[in-house]
């Protein structure tokens, strides 16, 4: 079946300007995931949904990041006013079980975000 | 402060030899911790986990190791081979939403 897919693969945008940035998790998984990856690093927790709502989203940088989910399936990280250090792969993973504690999580490819 | 170390530099491993890759962390007690391969850019692609009362686990040629009064994780990959080459991270979680990944260690099996 297919996996975690997210668009686009890679976007520039300009400093100050709005990204939307898409996940498509895998059919039947309740948990979805955000990360954040700079070069040379692990990938960085962001939020993480169980269904439609924000489980846990204390990894959010700052009020500039938001993300949704509005019918439990794909998911939106919406940034504004983007500034040149949130350049970075966003990656997004999915889960079967949510609020287990021994889920494997599944990657997509990641979008590659450049702010000039 | 939560901290995760792996081997900060690169693994350079002649074919059919063990791989040993080290995960320490430090201030944190995980329920259990998983380990990923990641090739350049892909996202992470889950490989073993293993809970905070096994000690070992193994699948296949690799095999993990967590020693929770050390704080310590060993990654083993035995009669390594060039396709093994690539990065290999640890994620340590204590609940369904704090997950910590390591750095990562960047592997390259020469032939």
């Amino acid at each position: 079946g297919a996996g975690v897919s997210q668009t686009p693969s890679n976007k520039v945008t300009e400093k100050g300007k709005y990204v939307e940035l898409r996940c498509d998790p895998i059919s039947g998984h309740t948990a979805l995931y955000w990360y954040r990856q700079s070069l040379g690093q692990g990938p960085e927790f962001l939020i993480y949904f169980q269904g439609t709502g924000a489980a846990d989203d204390s990894g959010l940088p700052n009020d500039r990041f938001f993300a949704v989910r509005p019918e439990g399936s794909v998911s939106t990280l919406k940034i504004q006013r983007t500034e040149r250090g949130d350049s970075a792969v966003y990656l997004c993973a999915s889960s079967f079980r949510s609020g287990s504690l021994y889920n494997e999580q599944f990657f997509g490819p990641g979008t590659r975000l450049t702010v000039l | 402060s939560q901290k995760i170390e792996q081997n900060s530099e690169a693994l350079n491993i002649q074919e059919g030899k063990t791989a040993t890759l080290t995960c320490n962390y430090t201030n944190y007690s995980p329920a259990y911790l998983q380990w990923y391969r990641q090739d350049p850019g892909r996202g992470p692609v889950f490989l073993l986990l293993i809970r905070e009362n096994e000690k070992e686990k193994r699948k296949e040629r690799l095999k993990v190791t967590f020693d929770t009064t050390l704080k310590q994780s060993l990654f083993h990959i035995t009669a390594s081979q060039p396709a093994d080459s690539a990065t290999y991270l640890c994620a340590l979680y204590s609940s369904a939403s704090k997950i910590i990944f390591g750095s990562g260690t960047r592997l390259s099996i020469r032939p």
